[in-house]
């Protein structure tokens, strides 16, 4: 079947910490890969995504390489501010599922100055 | 564009009443998505529907029903309402191949 694994949280940074935040999935077939991030109060926005293997997804200083051989999906950034607070969701879109996308539980990062 | 509206934002609901949560989205995508999100515990898919006519069932499908007579809006119906489906419920749409775009969601409680 398939499934998002990530990392339980909640993280706590300083600002200009380096984050990592594990996600691993399991699929059938070839996913795209995503990142959504949720601000306090507000829906899910898409942060990156990655379409196929060795692919970099990046946005906002984030990024996250699709790795086939350890089915890994990990989001990093190298410099957090405190505006980056905000729980992180990794999810997957498998093929013939009727685009499905398939979230982990989350991870919440919150970043003090 | 407005992209995904959900009504209403905020609803309390005692038990066995029922509601409709609307969802609509002008970007004519022909994919649409309820999710649930408890605490701790990510999304879950009630229902989806790949175009107009069609609904299945996702994950967490008992206690809601749907419809989409149209591409625009895809709402979502409890019929008697328990406190389990105490959630934050939403709506996304996209078209095949990319990312989704969600609503700002509905907080419900049911007491």
């Amino acid at each position: 079947g398939n499934s998002v694994t990530q990392m339980e949280g909640p993280v706590t940074l300083s600002e200009e910490a380096f984050l990592t935040i594990n996600c691993t999935y399991t699929a059938t077939g070839y996913p795209s890969l995503f990142w959504y991030v949720q601000y306090p109060g507000e829906g899910l926005q898409l942060l990156l995504k990655a379409t196929k293997a060795d692919d970099k997804g990046s946005n906002k200083g984030f990024e996250a390489t699709y790795r086939k051989e350890t089915t890994s999906f990990h989001l990093e950034k190298g410099s957090v501010q405190v505006s980056d607070s905000a729980v992180y969701f990794c999810a997957l879109s498998a093929p013939n599922t009727g685009n499905q996308f398939y979230f982990g539980t989350g991870t919440s990062l919150t970043v003090i100055p | 564009n407005a992209g995904v509206t959900q009504t209403p934002k905020f609803r309390i609901l005692k038990i066995g009443q029922s509601m409709t949560l609307q969802c609509t989205q002008d970007m004519n995508h022909n994919y649409m998505y309820w999710y649930r999100q408890d605490p701790g515990m990510g999304l879950k898919l009630i229902y989806y529907s790949v175009g107009a006519g069609i609904t299945d069932k996702g994950e967490v499908p008992n206690g809601y029903n749907v419809s989409r007579s149209t591409t625009e809006d895809f709402p979502l119906r409890l019929e008697l309402a328990a406190p389990s489906q105490t959630s934050v419920y939403f709506c996304a749409s996209t078209p095949e191949g990319y990312g989704y775009t969600f609503g700002s969601g509905t907080r419900l409680t049911v007491v």
